[in-house]
């Protein structure tokens, strides 16, 4: 099992620039997250999915779109870059059943808004 | 989901047992302790959790004290490998979704 794969690695935008932030995971876990962990900082929640086909707000949801494509799949948009959105984003997954909490995390994204 | 608070750094001598607190004094009686660690600018790491009983697995122990206002997480043999953020966190087992984060306590161990 792969766990959880993130794509790209690394990006660089400009300022207004759009994409989408890639996350699959291969353990047929029902929730999945999105964080954000800026320098020196802890990690943040932006968004988050119970299960498949639905999403709710984290902390810092401004400025971010989620999409559960399917089981495995959870995407995020950033529909127009802006400096402050300079980050480490981790997609994570969890099984989502009673008694089975522990998160599962993927190797991030290092994205730079220029 | 209850808030903890970390000291922000700590060190400890390699070989030594790493003994790092948090402080989750309003947890409420259904809430578990979980324990994370980010090694670097890796993904966090699941370490070990519990709900009132002290918990050891292969990587460390886990202390919580009577009244589960506060717990320490042991690492018993410290190595420069367990160089990391660690991660306190306090929520409900099932429910729940949100999962937040703190800042974390900084352990850096010296050779």
């Amino acid at each position: 099992n792969a766990g959880v794969t993130q794509t790209p690695k690394f990006q660089v935008l400009k300022t207004g620039q759009s994409m989408t932030l890639q996350c699959a995971q291969d353990m047929n876990h029902n929730s999945m997250y999105w964080y954000r962990q800026d320098p020196g900082m802890g990690l943040r929640l932006i968004y988050y999915s119970a299960s498949e086909g639905t999403t709710d707000k984290g902390e810092v949801p401004n400025g971010y779109n989620v999409s559960r494509l399917n089981k495995r799949e959870f995407s995020l948009r950033l529909e127009s870059a802006a400096p402050s959105q300079t980050s480490v984003y981790f997609c994570a997954s969890r099984p989502g059943l009673h008694g089975q909490e522990t998160q599962y995390f993927g190797p991030g994204t290092r994205l730079l808004v220029l | 989901d209850a808030k903890t608070t970390q000291p922000p750094s700590m060190d400890c001598a390699e070989g030594r047992a790493a003994n790092l607190p948090c402080n989750h004094s309003t947890i409420s009686g259904n809430e578990y302790v979980y324990w994370y660690r980010q090694i670097h600018s890796q993904g966090p790491q699941y370490i070990i959790h519990g709900l009132k009983n002290n918990e050891t697995n292969e990587m460390a122990s886990l202390i919580i004290t009577e009244d589960r206002k506060s717990s320490t997480l042991i690492l018993p043999h410290a190595t420069l490998r367990d160089t990391a953020v660690y991660y306190c966190i306090v929520r409900f087992d099932s429910g729940t979704y949100k999962y937040i984060f703190g800042t974390g306590t900084r352990l850096k161990v010296l050779a």
